[in-house]
Parts: structure tokens; sequence; C-alpha cells
């Protein structure tokens, strides 16, 4: 069964910390991870994708296959990085059906 | 581009009573989702069409039902509406292997029934 856990419905942390949002996964093959985000009045958007090993908008998320985990991190949070973030998890035959996990409300305060 | 587009954004219905949600993309993907997402949960998948004329059921189909006619619609339809079904509803698009299998979503549909 596929199936993705993010531990924690709400964080805050002070602007210029550090934050890690948890992301793990259960699947059996090799799956690929993705990160959505969700901005005030705005639609869920990708932000990374661990495929592409990229950093966007200072954040970056490496896929550990032997914690089975996917944790999203940035060194020093911004406000406008206030937003709900879902890791999500696309087993490789699912004709790309997304599993979501239920989601992190992260709060950035001044 | 407008991109996935949905309507109504907001719908109240009665107990019983039926309702198609629409969505279109004018994206050329071949690969659309409708998914709902109730309170402090995730996104579920309801169904999801691979190309025009095929469809399939997701995690969570009970109560729906779907057609794809064409690329662009993929129009999903409450036939008696329940109050398990108060939710929002988010219709999304992609194109197999382009943009490492991004999903592009649309605004949302919140249905409350009552």
């Amino acid at each position: 069964a596929q199936r993705v856990t993010q531990p924690e419905k709400l964080l805050s942390v002070f602007k210029g910390a550090p934050v890690e949002l948890k992301c793990n996964y259960s699947y059996s093959g090799s799956p690929e991870l993705f990160w959505y985000v969700q901005y005030s009045r705005q639609r869920l958007q990708l932000l990374l994708r661990h495929i592409s090993r990229e950093s966007i908008k200072g954040f970056t998320a490496d896929l550990n296959k032997g914690e089975t985990s996917f944790h999203l991190k940035k060194p020093f949070a911004q406000e406008e990085d206030s937003a709900m973030y879902y890791c999500a998890l696309r087993g490789i035959q699912g004709a790309q059906k997304l599993v979501f996990g239920q989601g992190t409300r992260l709060t950035i305060n001044p | 581009n407008a991109g996935v587009t949905q309507t109504p954004k907001f719908r109240i219905l009665k107990i019983g009573q039926s309702m198609t949600l629409q969505c279109t993309q004018d994206m050329n993907h071949n690969y659309m989702y409708w998914y709902r997402q109730d309170p402090g949960m995730g996104l579920k998948l309801i169904y999801y069409s691979v190309g025009a004329g095929i469809t399939d059921k997701g995690e969570v189909p009970n109560g729906y039902n779907v057609s794809r006619s064409t690329t662009e619609d993929f129009p999903l339809r409450l036939e008696l509406a329940a109050p398990s079904q108060t939710s929002v509803y988010f219709c999304a698009s992609s194109s197999p292997g382009a943009n490492y299998n991004e999903q592009f979503f649309g605004p949302g549909t919140r249905l409350t029934v009552l």
C-alpha cells in the first residue's frame, strides 16, 4: 500500500530560523516524491520534486530511501513561506496518480 | 493560458440533490484527476482519466461519476448528495513524462451538503 505521513499538522517558527517539514512514506518500489504548496488564496502548486534535485525558494528535500523520508528543509525561514505544504508520492505503476499526506500548515512569525 | 478552471467556486446542496462540478484545462494534457479534501486531511483521489473516453476509479469513488468526452473537459457528477460529500474538490491535469509528471491544479470548488 502507498501511504504518506506528515506528522505535524501545524508548525510555527520565527523568521530567520531553520525550517524542517517532515514527510515519511510507505511504498514497496521506487517512488517519485513531491512537495506541493498552497499559499493563501492561491491554488495548489508544485514546489519540489526529488528527481530534479533542485532548490526552489531556498527549499531543498532529499529522498532517504533507508528511512523512507523526504523532509523539506530551509535554512532561514521567511514570512512569505507561510503556507500549507503537502508531501505527495507517485508510485511508478500509478498512472501518475498521487497519494498525498495530510499537510502541514507552516506559519512564520515575524 | 487559463490552466485548469473549475466551476462553480462555491455551492450549497440539499441532501439528495444532484450536481455537476465542471473542470476544463487548456494545456492539452492527457491526464486529468478529481480529488477531494476534507478538513484537516490530505487530498484523496476520486477518479482519474488518462485520455478522452477512458476513466478509472481512485481511492474514494463511491457517490460520484465522471465522463471524459473531450481532452479538455472532465466533469464530476454527484447524483444523490450526502453530508459526507461536504468537501473541497480539486481538479488537476498532467501530461505523461512532461515537467517530471507535475500536476496542475484548479482553484477548487467548496461544496456543502445540508
